[in-house]
């Protein structure tokens, strides 16, 4: 069962553009809601996230926009530059003694110059 | 201060050989993970250790996988018998054990390919 849906699978954007990603979930028992940016043979780095006590979060040039009622979230960047083109996977989190995240299938996003 | 590494990072093993993956996390996190990644996939848990102990492997998919950190540090992932299905990243993470501290760090994972 596939209890967090990300969308769209890719994107292509331009430079200076604004890229959104969204991602739905099903357990409202999520507590912590992570985007991760992968570059090809890397492993996920963390780039924010967010608690479900607040609707909006902004580091730099990402933000994350958070929808509890809709049990919705969204990845917003902002000012997109080439080096930006990457996968982005959103993520959930239970918390207490359940640490393990449960992820998104990811979206590929290109941000041509 | 140094990520997490893993090693090797590459690894090519004919149906039904035996693999050991490494996993040394960040110094002082208490909670590793490992994760295997499909191409074109998100990461998917397989087992969470807290300090030495597994707390949970219920991703683990079949009874050929094993992990182990006997010393609450280094882990190592073993996967027995390997099969095509097992063609994959493994990813590891780790973290901090604090109340609501749930960021985890990745390392740059293992390539595992079954000829």
């Amino acid at each position: 069962q596939q209890q967090v849906k990300q969308s769209p699978q890719s994107l292509i954007v331009q430079k200076g553009g604004i890229p959104i990603i969204n991602c739905a979930y099903e357990n409202t028992a999520f507590d912590y809601f992570p985007w991760y940016q992968q570059f090809p043979g890397k492993g996920p780095a963390l780039l924010i996230a967010i608690r479900p006590d607040v609707s909006e979060k902004k580091e730099g040039r990402f933000t994350i926009s958070f929808n509890k009622s809709a049990k919705q979230f969204s990845l917003h960047i902002m000012d997109s530059q080439p080096g930006d083109s990457a996968t982005y996977f959103c993520a959930a989190l239970v918390g207490g003694s359940a640490r393990q995240l449960t992820f998104g299938s990811g979206t590929q996003l290109t941000v041509l110059p | 201060g140094a990520g997490v590494s893993q090693s090797p990072r590459y690894k090519v093993a004919k149906r039904g050989q035996d693999v050991a993956l490494r996993c040394d996390p960040i110094s002082g996190h208490v909670s590793l993970f490992w994760y295997q990644q499909a191409l074109g996939q998100g990461p998917e848990f397989l087992t969470y250790f807290q300090n030495e102990a597994q707390l949970d492997k219920s991703g683990l998919p079949s009874d050929r996988f094993f992990a182990e950190r006997p010393e609450g540090s280094v882990s190592t992932l073993k996967i027995q018998r390997t099969q095509q299905e097992d063609s994959a990243v493994y990813l590891c993470a780790s973290s901090l054990l604090s109340y609501r501290n749930y960021e985890q760090y990745f390392g740059p994972g293992t390539r595992l390919t079954v000829t």
